[in-house]
This record gives structure tokens, C-alpha cells and sequence, in this order.
């Protein structure tokens, strides 16, 4: 069944400690996009990634980074930078760079800092 | 700047009740309006709504846009308790090919 994976569904990490999540998806989708997700303020864009190597900064890039080495897989590392990275943790594809025909999601990474 | 306005934030009923959920919209050169089901983790796609007036059903769900007055609503009736969820509303942004997301309706469904 075609998808999108994120792993690991829970993490912790100590503060000052970079940690990198997992998103994979089988969909053929061109576009991929982190979200991330606090109580009462919906989804917010981290970065957005419309071609194998290449991406963009969303909304709240800071202490935030991505790669786009395969269409594939698009991870997103949560650095030490980043100030309250407490959230719970959502990535996207489309099947093309419009959006016009939605996204599919992954179930989530929740990340607490401890 | 391209926004999108959830109301309301939070939703209380009890089983059997019919409720609509609004999304108002403001953004350049609309294409479509999408509207999403978020009950623990991935938000699962409703509808996709392109022209006005014309109703999207599904089950007891149902959707409508209205281009002119620049919004959606979402209504669903004889609400079930497994209905309880997040519904979150976003639409395609022109200049930066993306989805913007309101904040999301919380409803909740008691028996």
C-alpha cells in the first residue's frame, strides 16, 4: 500500500541535543512538507520540498533543517536551536507542487524535550 | 497575506446533534478549499471544493463554498461520538504553491 511513513512515532530528547525524524513516502509525490502541530495553533510550516534537491524555508524554519537527497524521503533534524521543540511533528507530500489536490499525511512524530 | 479563519475553535455536542463548522478564507487567486479529519494523528482528506454553490456530500457529511463571500462551511449531521476529531480547513496559496491551514474545530461528541 502506497504511503507516507514517519518514524519514530514518539521521541525524547535532552535539551541540547539534535534529533533528526524520519519521513518516507512510496507515492511518487513530487512535493514534501513539514508541519508541525502545538495545541490551539493548527499547522505550521517548517520547510517544503518541490524537487529532489532543492527545498524552502516556511514559516518557522529556525533551528529547523532538511534534506531532499531522494524523492523519496525528505528527514527533518530538530537542532539544538531550536527553542521550544516540544510539538507534535507532521510531514506531507503532494502529488504535484500546487497543492491543489491536497496532501497526504503521515501519523506523526511526537517529540518531547526533557 | 493569505490567512484562513476556523470558527469555532471548540465544539461540544451530544450525540444526534447537527453542527456546522465555518472557514473563511483570504487569499490571492483561490483555486480550492480542502477540509481535513485530524482524530489522533494524520489528518485524513474530506473534500476538495473548487466552484460556489455546489454541495460535496459524503455519508453525513456535507460541504459547500461560497467564492463571493469568501467561505466554507462543513456540516455534519446526527453527529456520532466517533465523529469527535479535529476538522482543520486549508487552501493552495498562489505564490508559494503550499497549503495554508486554519486552526482547527475541535469537536467533541458525547453520548
Amino acid at each position: 500500500d502506497g504511503g507516507i511513513t514517519q518514524s519514530p512515532k514518539y521521541l525524547f530528547r535532552k535539551e541540547g541535543q539534535n534529533v533528526t525524524l524520519s519521513c518516507e513516502q512510496n507515492l511518487n509525490h513530487d512535493a514534501m512538507y513539514w508541519y508541525r502541530q502545538d495545541p490551539g495553533q493548527g499547522l505550521r510550516l517548517i520547510y517544503y520540498s518541490q524537487i529532489v534537491n532543492d527545498f524552502q524555508k516556511g514559516d518557522i524554519a529556525e533551528g529547523y533543517s532538511v534534506s531532499r537527497e531522494k524523492k523519496e524521503s525528505f528527514p527533518l533534524t530538530v537542532t539544538s536551536a531550536q527553542k521550544n521543540p516540544t510539538a507534535f511533528y507532521l510531514c506531507a507530500s503532494s502529488i504535484d507542487q500546487t497543492g491543489d489536490y491536497g496532501y497526504t499525511f503521515g501519523s506523526g512524530t511526537r517529540l518531547t524535550v526533557v | 497575506e493569505d490567512k484562513v479563519v476556523q470558527s469555532p475553535l471548540s465544539l461540544v455536542v451530544h450525540e444526534g446533534d447537527t453542527v456546522t463548522l465555518n472557514c473563511s478564507y483570504e487569499v490571492t487567486n483561490f483555486r480550492s478549499l480542502l477540509w481535513y479529519k485530524q482524530e489522533k494523528k494524520a489528518p485524513t482528506f474530506l473534500f476538495m471544493l473548487t466552484s460556489s454553490g455546489i454541495e460535496k456530500k459524503s455519508g453525513r457529511l456535507s460541504s459547500i463554498l461560497d467564492k463571493k463571500e469568501l467561505f466554507s462551511i462543513l456540516n455534519i449531521t446526527a453527529t456520532q461520538t466517533g465523529d469527535s476529531a479535529v476538522y482543520l480547513c486549508a487552501v493552495p496559496t498562489h505564490n508559494t504553491d503550499k497549503l495554508i491551514f486554519g486552526t482547527g474545530t475541535r469537536l467533541q461528541v458525547f453520548p
